[in-house]
């Protein structure tokens, strides 16, 4: 069947770094997804990777290994409008969205 | 930017009863519209993929005579729920493609939800 695993919950201080991980494993592979998710609203897009290495896009970044299904976010210069959650999807070979539960991430002051 | 919008956004109706949502796409053209659904501190579950002028592909468990979509134009797909009941309960979200650009895939715009509530 088809998976993506991320941690439910994370803590982090204002200021400080905070990564969160997702591993995957899905029939094919055609590139994976970062969004944020803020409580009652709809997903924002942040981040897509489709080949192995690191996107930087200002505060964040995105990193991607194919080779070992995994992915990472990023987050740097923590502020408190980053208490969200974050949700890792994976296209698969049908180009069909496959969604983690989302981690949720408490930033504290 | 592409925006997606949704109405209503919120909704409380009584059980037995049907409610439509719509999702639009205001400045671009969605040949493929999705239907979401989330329960609370749970992630996003695809109901139906949403093709403009053909039939509604549904996930696995879902019920399409219950979840009743139409795809009529580029710009235009509405949900019903139909014979409501508190199960139904849910925040639904919709999301449209705009068609390739200079990235490989299409991207999927979101619109801000619907939260119903069945009393």
């Amino acid at each position: 069947g088809q998976n993506i695993d991320q941690p439910t919950e994370m803590t982090a201080t204002e200021g400080a770094i905070v990564q969160i991980n997702c591993t995957y494993q899905t029939s094919g592979f055609n590139g994976l997804f970062w969004y944020q998710q803020h409580a009652g609203e709809a997903p924002t897009f942040l981040s897509y990777n489709v080949l192995d290495g690191l996107e930087e896009k200002g505060r964040f970044s995105s990193f991607l290994s194919r080779s070992k299904g995994y992915s990472y976010l990023l987050l740097k210069e923590l502020q408190m409008k980053d208490s969200a959650s974050y949700l890792c999807a994976v296209m698969d070979s049908n180009y069909q969205l496959i969604w983690g539960a989302g981690t949720k991430l408490i930033i504290k002051p | 930017g592409a925006v997606v919008s949704q109405h209503p956004s919120w909704v409380i109706c009584k059980s037995g009863t049907s409610v439509k949502i719509e999702c639009r796409s205001l400045d671009f053209q969605a040949t493929t519209m999705f239907w979401y659904r989330q329960f609370p501190k749970q992630s996003l579950m695809l109901m139906a993929t949403s093709n403009e002028g053909s039939k509604a592909t549904y996930e696995q468990g879902v019920e399409k005579d219950k979840f009743l979509i139409n795809h009529a134009s580029l710009t235009l797909s509405t949900l019903t729920v139909t014979s409501a009941h508190p199960e139904d309960s849910s925040f639904y979200i919709c999301s449209a493609e705009r068609g390739a650009s200079s990235s490989s895939y299409n991207e999927q715009f979101f619109g801000p939800g619907t939260r119903l509530t069945v009393l």
